[in-house]
């Protein structure tokens, strides 16, 4: 059974940065891209960033390009979110979304979300 | 940026009856454009993918078609647990991109 388990979300004050993580279990980790998907609160889904399953390329929304670093420890089985110069406009249920392709494809499988809270 | 547009935002139906979800595209997509279903308080989960195909598990009372920039879900007989929130997105080009969502609610 596909499992994937966020954590990190928290209250952080604008400005601040903090680490997502996604521990990812039940298929092959290395095989598949990966992105963040985010929801604030009361709203719709907002695609953040994807990397791909083995040779790490990445892609990011104009929204937090410059600010957000997506990762992947492939040995691991986690996927990972730094995030810089946080803004309220970043307040948001974080979801992991494990895509069905090495470089693409739908998201298939979702995990349960980390929330993150930026507020002074 | 290719926008997805959902209509309507909120969609009133009865128990039982045909529900017809519109997204459309600002640009020609190829099939790669799905649909997932969100309750509250839970992920989003996969409903169809390429436009046409039932993920694992979805029964046969939804369907998807559509191509180029017009797409739609139709739900035939809306049971109870239908009733939620529809999200459509691409993903054919960088930024992926989601539709606003449908609220599917009971009239």
């Amino acid at each position: 059974e596909v499992q994937l388990l966020e954590s990190g979300g928290g209250l952080v004050r604008p400005g601040g940065s903090l680490r997502l993580s996604c521990a990812a279990s039940g298929f092959t980790f290395s095989s598949y891209a990966m992105s963040w998907v985010r929801q604030a609160p009361g709203k719709g889904l907002e695609w953040v960033s994807d990397i791909s399953g083995n040779d790490f390329s990445t892609h990011y929304a104009d929204s937090v390009n410059g600010r957000f670093t997506i990762s992947r420890d492939n040995s691991k089985d986690t996927l990972y979110l730094q995030m810089n110069s946080l803004r309220a406009e970043d307040t948001a249920l974080y979801y992991c979304a494990k895509r069905t392709g090495n470089y693409g494809g739908n998201f298939d499988q979702w995990g349960q979300g980390t929330l993150l809270t930026v507020s002074s | 940026e290719i926008v997805m547009t959902q209509s309507p935002a909120t969609l009133s139906v009865s128990p039982g009856e045909r529900a017809t979800l519109s997204c459309r595209a600002s640009q020609s997509l190829s099939s790669n454009l799905a649909w997932y279903r969100q309750k509250p308080g839970q992920p989003p989960s996969l409903l169809i993918y390429g436009a046409s195909t039932r993920a694992t598990g979805i029964p046969a009372r939804f369907s998807g078609s559509g191509s180029g920039t017009e797409f739609t879900l139709t739900i035939s007989s809306l049971q109870s647990e239908d009733f939620e929130v529809y999200y459509c997105q691409q993903y054919d080009k960088w930024p992926l991109t989601f539709g606003g969502g449908t609220k599917v609610e009971i009239k």
